[in-house]
């Protein structure tokens, strides 16, 4: 499958700051998707996103796709602690590839 | 709708010894898929199926067999646990498997094999 590389691995972020996360592809990507999984949860899906430049929001997260398709970012604004989590991207092509994820905490 | 569900949702296994683990979905879904999680390297897939009678290895299918005799349920079976296969596993489904569909995740089992 593509392979899609997160960073960063760990965010540690104050509550109430910005922050971002990105995916990086050496390939260009039919679409990519973006997953968050609580502690001790499962993913849980968050958006996709196909076009070239797509930019979608959702309440304080904010998605992009790169306008060559091989990157996609994720912007998190005012950080709560219910942001707490691993965010994954993903590239769905038959067999639903993962990148590494980030990991944020957030400190009160 | 209980969507995907998984069982056990723990288990401890010695080294040999060999269990499978339960997933069912009640979405109609046609395509369910294993993931393992380890710390740090995201989410590996272990096989996947596309339909009933239809299976396929994944990323990481050493270890582990499937089959898939009806639409909802997909086992995963290990054959001689190893303390490698040590982690959480994941089931996964969505209708179609491909493209813009959004794959649903169970709870998961949290795997040990001493």
């Amino acid at each position: 499958g593509q392979q899609v590389m997160q960073i960063p691995q760990y965010q540690h972020v104050q509550e109430g700051e910005d922050f971002t996360t990105y995916c990086n592809s050496s390939t260009t990507l039919s679409n990519i998707q973006w997953y968050k999984q609580r502690p001790g949860g499962h993913p849980v899906f968050l958006i996709q996103l196909v076009k070239s430049g797509e930019v979608k929001k959702q309440k304080r997260l904010t998605f992009q796709f790169g306008e060559a398709k091989k990157n996609s970012s994720l912007h998190i604004t005012a950080t709560q602690t219910t942001d707490v989590g691993t965010y994954f991207c993903a590239v769905n092509d038959y067999k639903l590839s993962f990148g590494a994820g980030t990991t944020v905490t957030v400190r009160a | 709708n209980a969507g995907v569900t998984q069982t056990p949702k723990f288990q401890v296994l010695k080294t040999g010894q060999s269990m499978t683990l339960q997933c069912a979905q009640d979405m109609n879904h046609e395509y369910m898929s294993w993931y393992r999680q380890d710390p740090g390297m995201g989410l590996r897939l272990i096989h996947y199926s596309v339909g009933a009678g239809i299976t396929d290895q994944g990323e990481v299918p050493n270890g582990y067999n499937v089959s898939r005799s009806t639409t909802e349920d997909f086992p995963l079976r290990l054959l001689s646990a190893a303390p490698s296969q040590t982690s959480v596993y994941f089931c996964a489904s969505s209708y179609k498997g491909y493209g813009t569909d959004t794959q649903y995740f169970g709870p998961g089992t949290r795997l040990t094999v001493l």
